[in-house]
């Protein structure tokens, strides 16, 4: 099975600090995603890696910044955490194979800035 | 840009009964993907079925099936005697093939549904 881990379930930090959420993925995908979801929006994109070093801004992705360096993770960095940034993250990984584009997702980091 | 659109945030079935999740899209691409994600009190997204807009044929699994009309846009989830855990969060999805680099990939996700399950 293929196993999408996120460092943290919960995550606590205050105004001004520097944060890193990671993920990991176990099944050499080349595709990896960082959603935030709120309620009432649904998951909104931040940003969207398709191969080592290689990424795209998604729909949101003012105030975050992202990271990939091998391939099997891919870190979501906040440079200054800001209330308006609470919300729960998700990470998600997809093979580039055609006809096998679903995501599989890690189960989540809710993140209260304070 | 695509963008996908469930304008119901909740709905209600009585256990044992069908119940139908709505779900339009826009895009001017000819070839993409579909999917019904579930998002259980647990959190984790779980992958309920997929659609490639070539296949003519509506995809099932098990109690679930979609109503894929492409001319319409639209991408309905249905869900046949319904059961409590069926009771979540619903997403529908959309993505177009990758490019050779990989890029311009994305997936798209409405804002969910919530659904409940009556005993």
């Amino acid at each position: 099975d293929v196993k999408v881990t996120q460092s943290s379930r919960y995550l606590v930090k205050r105004t001004g600090e520097k944060v890193f959420l990671e993920c990991v993925q176990d099944m050499d995908h080349e595709n990896m995603f960082w959603y935030r979801q709120d309620p009432g929006l649904g998951l909104r994109l931040i940003y969207f890696s398709y191969d080592v070093k290689m990424k795209e801004k998604g729909d949101i992705p003012e105030g975050y910044s992202v990271s990939r360096e091998k391939k099997e993770r891919f870190s979501l960095i906040l440079e200054s955490a800001s209330t308006n940034q609470t919300s729960m993250y998700l990470c998600a990984s997809s093979p580039r194979v055609r006809g096998r584009t679903e995501a599989f997702f890690g189960q989540g980091t809710r993140l209260t800035v304070v | 840009a695509q963008t996908v659109t469930q304008s119901q945030p909740e709905m209600s079935v009585q256990e044992a009964e069908t119940v139908t999740l709505s779900c339009t899209y826009d895009t001017s691409e000819s070839d993409y993907y579909l999917f019904w994600y579930k998002q259980p009190p647990s959190r984790q997204m779980i992958l309920v079925i997929r659609q490639e807009a070539y296949k003519q044929q509506n995809a099932t699994e098990n109690r679930f099936s979609v109503n894929f009309q492409k001319a319409a846009k639209s991408f309905s989830l249905k869900i046949s005697d319904s059961q409590l855990g069926d009771a979540a969060m619903y997403f529908c999805a959309y993505r177009t093939p990758a490019s050779k680099t990989g890029a311009n990939s994305k997936l798209t996700f409405g804002k969910g549904i919530t659904l409940s399950v009556r005993p």
